[in-house]
């Protein structure tokens, strides 16, 4: 079964710091470019960011809000890939879904269950 | 950057047709691609590539594009398609953007 299982949200405090994790599985995730997306609550869907596969680059991409704050990683060995924020602003608050989508294709075909990020003091 | 319209609602009677819109400045260009989400859970892509539908995903769904607007049609709405829909493509740095969304009501 494919399947993408997130994990690591939480309450964080403004100005701090928390690791999302996505284990993937049912996939050659190493072919797949691995992509984080975001819903505040109420709200609509929000690209964050993007680490494309090591085959075609390995290339990380992100939104201009989180640019400079957040950090994506993968290991392929673990079949997983991870979301560093730092920096957090209470408008970071969201479900952070983990998404894949075929390289060079630009939509997501497989998508998370998110897990929920609650920054405030 | 790239912004993509939708309206924020429509209402279709069961067994009708509901189509969803979707503008962008140089859309014609672009493929998009389109996710439903149902309440409390995660969005599923229904259509990409313009008119492609993934496997799974019931016929009466489907894509098109005239120009800069691209359309979600819904043959035959049930009451199990009511929810929230959006569109998708990239900005002129490649990088992807969402729509707003637009919420399907099936009365």
């Amino acid at each position: 079964e494919v399947q993408l299982v997130e994990s690591g949200g939480g309450l964080v405090k403004p100005g701090g710091s928390l690791r999302l994790a996505c284990a993937a599985s049912g996939f050659t995730f190493n072919n797949a470019w691995m992509n984080w997306v975001r819903q505040a609550p109420g709200k609509g869907l929000e690209w964050v960011g993007h680490v494309k596969s090591n085959a075609d680059t390995g290339t990380k991409d992100y939104a201009a809000p989180v640019n400079g704050r957040f950090t994506i990683s993968r290991d392929d060995s673990k079949d997983t890939v991870y979301l560093h924020m730092n920096s957090l602003k209470t408008e970071d608050t969201a479900v952070y879904y983990c998404t894949t989508a075929p390289p060079y294709a630009r939509y997501f075909d497989i998508w998370g269950q998110g897990t929920l990020v609650s920054v405030s003091s | 950057s790239s912004e993509l319209g939708q309206s924020p609602s429509v209402s279709v009677s069961p067994g009708q047709t509901a189509s969803i819109s979707c503008s962008g400045d140089k859309l014609a260009y672009k493929y998009a691609s389109w996710y439903q989400q149902k309440a409390g859970q995660s969005p599923v892509l229904v259509i990409y590539q313009d008119t492609r539908r993934p496997s799974g995903i019931p016929e009466r769904f489907s894509g098109s594009k005239s120009g800069n607007t691209a359309t979600l049609t819904i043959s035959g709405t049930q009451a199990i398609d009511e929810a929230d829909y959006y569109c998708q493509a990239w900005d002129t740095n490649g990088l992807y953007v969402f729509a707003t969304g637009t919420k399907l009501t099936v009365l």
